[in-house]
Formats: structure tokens, sequence, C-alpha cells
């Protein structure tokens, strides 16, 4: 089955230092990969498409120098959160889509984010 | 931009009775994608329904929802409720086939008892 992995599950950083987060998709090709951010008491907002051989998409509010996404391959997308302050807290989901199945995205288990 | 709006924070139901978790939309989008996914606790979300169709009904694990275009809504229905349904609830909202730059609502925590 297509499943999603997400590294690290839980990471702790300090003000104004960066952090590095994992997405894997396993058992299937991620043509694309999207990441979103659950602030706390809040829904799910998205950061960013990244879709292979495309340039990535930045939503409104989010930038690629504050979110630096690489996406190599069809199975491992990977972004940072640079100088991570306290509103960058949060689970950051990654959404894979597979190839050839245009409405099904697979979701990780995120990665919590605290910042300290 | 697109929008969703849910039933708002926590519903409680008593194991046995009916499931409706209200979603409504606004999209520029004529022919939008409606899902809805559970998240049960630490777990990340699954899709549970999704639908494209207008006015078809679209049925998984018990949960059934119809996409009414005419009132831009997709409510979330079950005829009864189960203590493992307790989860919370989200409405999200593409308005593109790809479905991948989903808009999601707020979240509905459902609670259910005995």
């Amino acid at each position: 089955g297509a499943l999603v992995y997400q590294y690290p599950r839980r990471t702790i950083c300090k003000s104004g230092t960066s952090m590095r987060m994992e997405c894997q998709a396993v058992g299937f090709q991620a043509t694309s990969v999207a990441w979103y951010r659950q602030s706390p008491q809040k829904t799910f907002e998205l950061i960013a498409l990244s879709t292979v051989n495309s340039a990535i998409k930045y939503e409104q509010n989010f930038t690629q120098e504050k979110f630096p996404i690489s996406h190599p391959n069809l199975s491992f997308s990977s972004m940072t959160v640079l100088n991570a302050y306290l509103e960058d807290r949060g689970l950051y989901l990654c959404g894979a889509r597979e190839r050839g199945r245009q409405d099904t995205q697979y979701f990780g288990p995120g990665t919590r984010l605290l910042v300290l | 931009g697109d929008s969703v709006t849910q039933t708002e924070g926590l519903v409680t139901l008593t194991e046995g009775l009916p499931v409706m978790l209200n979603c409504t939309y606004q999209t520029i989008y004529s022919n939008p994608f409606l899902f809805w996914y559970v998240q049960h606790l630490n777990e990340s979300p699954r899709l549970l329904l999704k639908s494209f169709t207008d006015n078809k009904r679209t049925e998984h694990q018990g949960f059934h929802a119809t996409l009414h275009k005419s009132s831009s809504s997709f409510h979330l229905q079950k005829s009864s409720a189960q203590l493992s349904d307790s989860a919370l609830y989200y409405c999200a909202l593409s308005g593109t086939s790809s479905g991948q730059k989903l808009v999601f609502g707020q979240g509905t925590i459902l609670k259910v008892y005995l």
C-alpha cells in the first residue's frame, strides 16, 4: 500500500535556528508533494506545492527564503524552516500525490515543531 | 480566495444517534473537489470521502455525503454514531482536478459517548 513517512516526528529548536524535515513516499511514486502547517488551534494551511520537474509554488505568506524545499525524486522531499520563531511552531504535514491518482493525497504523520 | 466553513468546535453525541457535520464552501471553480478527512489522536489525517459529482451520494465506512453545488455544501452524515468515530473531522476543497492543493475547514471534533 501507499505510505508516507515523515522524519523527525517531533523536534525542538531554539528560536532563530533552523530545522529540516523530511518526507518519504513508500509504495508509490509521488509526482507532487504538498507541505502544510497546522499552527496551534488552527487548521491546516498550505505552505507550498512541489511537483517534480516543475517550479515549487509557494502560497501567500510563505516564501522560499523561509521554507526552502527540495524534491529531488519521486519518493523524497524535504523542507527546512529557517530562522524558526515562536509563530513557526506547529504540525507540519507532507501530502504526497500518486502518479495517475489525480484526486488522492496521502498524508504523513507530520513533524511537530516546538520552538523555544 | 477559496474557503471552507464547518460546524464549529465540538459535537457530542450518544452512541447510536445520527451524525451530521456541516460543511459549506466558497470557490471560484465551477467543478470543485470536496473531501472529508478524519484525524484520530496523534495520527495524520486520513481520507474518508471525496466527491466532485453534483448531487451524487458518496459513501465509505458507514459515512456518506452528497455534494450540492446549488448550496455549496458537502455535509457529512452517518446514521448511527459509534464510539470509534470520535475524532477530528476536516472538510477540504480543491479547485483543481489534481486535488493536491487543499483548502481545509477549521475542523470539527466529534465525541461519541456511551
